[in-house]
């Protein structure tokens, strides 16, 4: 099992560039998470889906759009990029039931410049 | 406002010695909490958790202790060991909303000496 992949690891994109990034998760976990992480502000929730076709706003979801078209993929989108959108982003995903751990992906970290 | 906190951003043990980390929250309706450890230029992984209804939870070097009267939780590790270094995030879940939503901490940068 891969767990949880990010992909790219590392993106530099303008003002304005619109880029996906990807989470694919093989564990057939239902929900899904994208979060993003600041210096000295954690983890902070940009959006989030509880299944397949269905997607649902975090903490800080302006600026972003994501969808779940597929089960084990979560797409995080940017439409136009801008400087206080760098940051290291992180996908998780979690199972139904059980413990309550999200397991999180390698990370992307992005930079506008 | 900050739901989770962990007010110490850094905290340095020698090899051995026990190392503790804080954490502390002003939601009542968080119900569980959980521990997670970061290396650098790595995604978080999952070290321990506690529901509320419990007041101490140990896996082995590891454990962690609720009390939710005065809304915090620490973790304890017994005997710190240098790979132990790395940044260490609490995160609490809320019984309001959906989604088993977490709230992370700040995180806290241990670094064991030898």
């Amino acid at each position: 099992n891969a767990g949880v992949t990010q992909t790219p690891k590392f993106r530099v994109l303008k003002t304005g560039q619109s880029m996906t990034l990807l989470c694919a998760q093989d564990m057939n976990h239902e929900y899904m998470y994208w979060y993003r992480q600041d210096p000295g502000m954690g983890l902070r929730l940009i959006h989030y889906s509880v299944g397949e076709g269905t997607t649902a706003k975090g903490e800080v979801p302006d600026g972003y759009n994501v969808s779940r078209l597929k089960k084990q993929n979560f797409l995080l989108g940017l439409e136009s990029a801008a400087p206080s959108q760098t940051s290291v982003y992180f996908c998780a995903s979690r199972k139904t039931g059980g413990g309550n751990e999200q397991f999180f992906g390698p990370g992307t970290r992005l930079t506008v410049l | 406002d900050q739901q989770v906190k962990q007010n110490s951003p850094s905290l340095s043990v020698q090899e051995g010695r026990i190392s503790i980390l804080n954490c502390d929250y002003t939601n009542s309706m968080f119900d569980y909490f959980l521990w997670y450890k970061k290396y650098p230029a790595e995604g978080p992984t999952f070290l321990i958790s506690i529901s509320s209804i419990k007041d101490k939870n140990e896996d082995g070097r590891f454990t962690v202790f609720l009390n939710k009267s005065a809304k915090h939780l620490s973790l304890h590790i017994v005997p710190s060991q240098p790979g132990d270094s790395a940044v260490y995030f609490c995160a609490a879940r809320s019984l309001t909303g959906g989604g088993n939503k977490l709230t992370f901490g700040t995180g806290t940068q241990l670094k064991v000496e030898l």
